[in-house]
């Protein structure tokens, strides 16, 4: 079945390393994955996005890896600082075809403590 | 300018009042969604309008009736609503493309609603 989902619901770092959280996804006609960051009392955040004709991606110490092979993505986080602490949700965006709009189906999310 | 607004932040409402929720943007964008979002749970896609059009309903009880007045405004009316539609209510909204509806979307801060 088609289904977005994420290995590890929690994860706690030390400020200054890097983290790394993963997504799963079964639908193998997936070509377009998202990443949010949602803070406690927001809406999701835009952080960056990699369609299925790349591999990688790096915006502003963040990395995001697709390995279609396996249908797996991950985020990576150079340098965790404090205010990354939130939940990071991956999102598959399956907008129907030669339409203007998107339908986005996110994963279960993956809460990221920071510790200073 | 990235930027999605909804009022109010907050509302409380008992089960026979009518109320809505509003949305705008001023980036141009032509789609627009409402999604739902339960505690520590990830967004659920309710309604997509695309040129101020219907185009999405994802089987939503009729007691949410939504409605898009022009380009930059989206209303969601509520009536008759149950304790369980205590919720996260978000906006978001998205530039028309030609890519199949892969096109960042952009939420806003949401309203938390209280049903009781």
């Amino acid at each position: 079945g088609e289904n977005v989902g994420l290995h590890l619901p929690t994860l706690s770092v030390q400020e200054g390393d890097n983290s790394i959280i993963n997504c799963a996804y079964s639908n193998s006609a997936s070509d377009y994955f998202i990443w949010y960051k949602q803070e406690s009392g927001k809406g999701p955040q835009f952080i960056i996005d990699i369609r299925s004709n790349m591999d990688k991606r790096q915006g502003q110490r963040v990395t995001v890896l697709l390995n279609k092979t396996v249908k797996h993505l991950s985020l990576q986080i150079a340098a965790t600082q404090p205010g990354d602490s939130a939940v990071y949700f991956c999102a598959e965006n399956r907008g129907p075809g030669g339409t203007s709009y998107g339908k986005l189906t996110f994963g279960q999310g993956t809460i990221l403590t920071v510790h200073p | 300018d990235t930027e999605v607004t909804q009022t109010p932040k907050h509302l409380v409402m008992g089960m026979t009042n009518k109320k809505s929720l509003k949305c705008e943007q001023h980036m141009g964008h032509r789609a627009m969604y409402w999604y739902k979002q339960k505690a520590k749970k990830p967004p659920e896609l309710m309604f997509v309008y695309s040129y101020e059009k219907l185009s999405i309903n994802e089987s939503v009880p009729s007691r949410f009736s939504p409605e898009c007045p022009n380009s930059s405004l989206l209303n969601l009316h509520l009536h008759a609503l149950q304790p369980e539609d205590s919720a996260l209510y978000l906006c978001a909204s998205s530039q028309e493309g030609t890519s199949g509806g892969r096109e960042t979307q952009y939420f806003g801060p949401g309203t938390r609603l209280l049903v009781l």
